[in-house]
């Protein structure tokens, strides 16, 4: 079975610009979750889809959305790119609620 | 707010030492979850605790759940090179995941 899938895995923009991350989860897997590592603040919920819908949402700016396919893929866009948005951008998947998370490699993004 | 407070932040120690890293919140979970991520890869899962006290053995990995669910520790036995990486825990509860900072684990050999 195919992991959860990232692309791509590394990315360089300017401040200003918008950028678009891609995640598949694995087979069967109808919740998606997006994270976003720092060195400083550690691993941040983003939000959580599940059968296209958004369960759940951190603590972020609206400048971060996401949305969910009818195939279970994933997207997540960050507009007007800032410095601080800097980061490793980690999806992850699970077949539902209380079940474990399978995370992707990750994009690592840097804003320059 | 609910946090979970991973201490210490760095360890660096011999092959062959035992070491043990903390998990500490002032919240309860419905679970507590650990978490090993390698450079340039995604966390992996290691193990879930449930019941307060519960304790899981992974070779040479223990894990502790508090009686109260609101800590948890992981011990290593004899560390070994394979075991470097960030040790991240994670508390379950209400639908949510909250992550520490981790722990960054380097075993010299």
């Amino acid at each position: 079975k195919a992991g959860v899938t990232q692309t791509p895995r590394y990315l360089i923009k300017t401040r200003g610009q918008q950028v678009t991350l891609s995640c598949s989860p694995i087979s069967g897997h109808r919740s998606v979750s997006w994270y976003q590592q720092t060195p400083g603040q550690g691993l941040q919920f983003l939000f959580e889809y599940f059968s296209e819908t958004q369960r759940n949402k951190g603590n972020f700016p609206g400048r971060f959305s996401g949305r969910q396919f009818s195939n279970s893929r994933s997207e997540m866009n960050v507009s007007t790119l800032e410095l601080g948005d800097s980061a490793l951008y980690l999806c992850a998947s699970r077949l539902g609620s209380h079940e474990k998370l399978f995370f992707g490699s990750g994009t690592q993004l840097s804003v320059l | 707010t609910q946090l979970l407070e991973q201490s210490p932040q760095f360890l660096s120690i011999q092959e062959g030492e035992n070491l043990t890293v903390y998990c500490n919140s002032s919240s309860v979970f419905s679970s507590l979850q650990w978490y090993r991520q390698e450079p340039g890869e995604g966390p992996v899962l290691l193990v879930t605790v449930v019941t307060g006290g519960e304790v899981k053995k992974l070779k040479r990995l223990t894990f502790q759940f508090g009686d109260a669910r609101k800590d948890s520790s992981l011990h290593i036995t004899a560390a070994q090179p394979g075991d470097t990486g960030l040790y991240l825990c994670a508390g379950t509860g209400d639908d949510k995941i909250i992550f520490g900072k981790g722990t960054r684990l380097h075993i010299l050999p």
